[in-house]
């Protein structure tokens, strides 16, 4: 297993329901994000971990509750979501939490929600 | 807050053209990536730019981080049908863990 992988990459949930998103890191890295990606839209930041530790969080609805373990696997934890959180949910990790570092990215969970 | 215009939107072109976009900011940023995203996909990092004026290839692909740190161009010569995807400028001004998106070029290569 190499990269960045997430799971699953396909969800439906209705607006009552609690459902967790995954990401998992093979890369030796210290720092994961969470993005949002809606079409039309640029990549919007939701949350940045820097070993374990969450530092920085943009503004987003406590219906998201990102979770870190550890360096390697970051949770996204959804519950009592709207129509308009549908989007692609992207994982990324670099090595360090600095603006300039390269991140490398999962393949998505897509999230429609009814 | 701060955006990057990314430009063309989109692009339609034949096989074996050369492909050529670019990312503006109204902020002067210290790195530039260049990342592809193929549908279905997360967004794959192309080429990185750390130095005013720095011209790196990879493959067929060629960024040049701009001479005023306020742009950054992408070409891609001779394109081919694996070529299609959306391509992302984004870039960091270093003083916080944020990368700023552009909204990304959409490119269909024609056989």
């Amino acid at each position: 297993e190499t990269g960045v992988t997430q799971t699953p990459r396909h969800l439906v949930m209705g607006m009552t329901n609690k459902k967790s998103l995954k990401c998992e890191q093979h890369l030796g890295h210290n720092a994961m994000y969470w993005y949002k990606q809606s079409a039309k839209k640029p990549l919007e930041l939701m949350f940045v971990y820097s070993l374990e530790e969450r530092v920085e969080n943009n503004s987003v609805p406590s219906r998201f509750s990102p979770e870190c373990p550890n360096s390697s696997h970051l949770f996204l934890h959804l519950h009592t979501l709207q129509p308009e959180d549908s989007a692609l949910y992207l994982c990324a990790s670099s090595q360090e939490a600095g603006g300039g570092e390269t991140q490398y990215f999962g393949p998505g969970t897509r999230l429609l929600v009814l | 807050g701060q955006q990057l215009n990314q430009s063309p939107q989109s692009m339609f072109i034949q096989e074996g053209e050369d492909v050529s976009m670019n990312c503006t900011s109204s902020s002067i940023f210290n790195t530039w990536l260049w990342y592809k995203q193929d549908p279905g996909e997360g967004p794959v990092l192309l080429i990185a730019l750390y130095k005013a004026g720095e011209l790196t290839s990879n493959g067929r692909l060629t960024a040049q981080f701009g001479i005023t740190r306020k742009d950054s161009f992408l070409n891609i010569s001779a394109s081919i049908p694996s070529d299609v995807g959306i391509y992302f400028c984004a870039g960091s001004t270093g003083n916080n863990r944020k990368l700023i998106w552009g909204l990304g070029t959409s490119l269909a290569v024609n056989p």
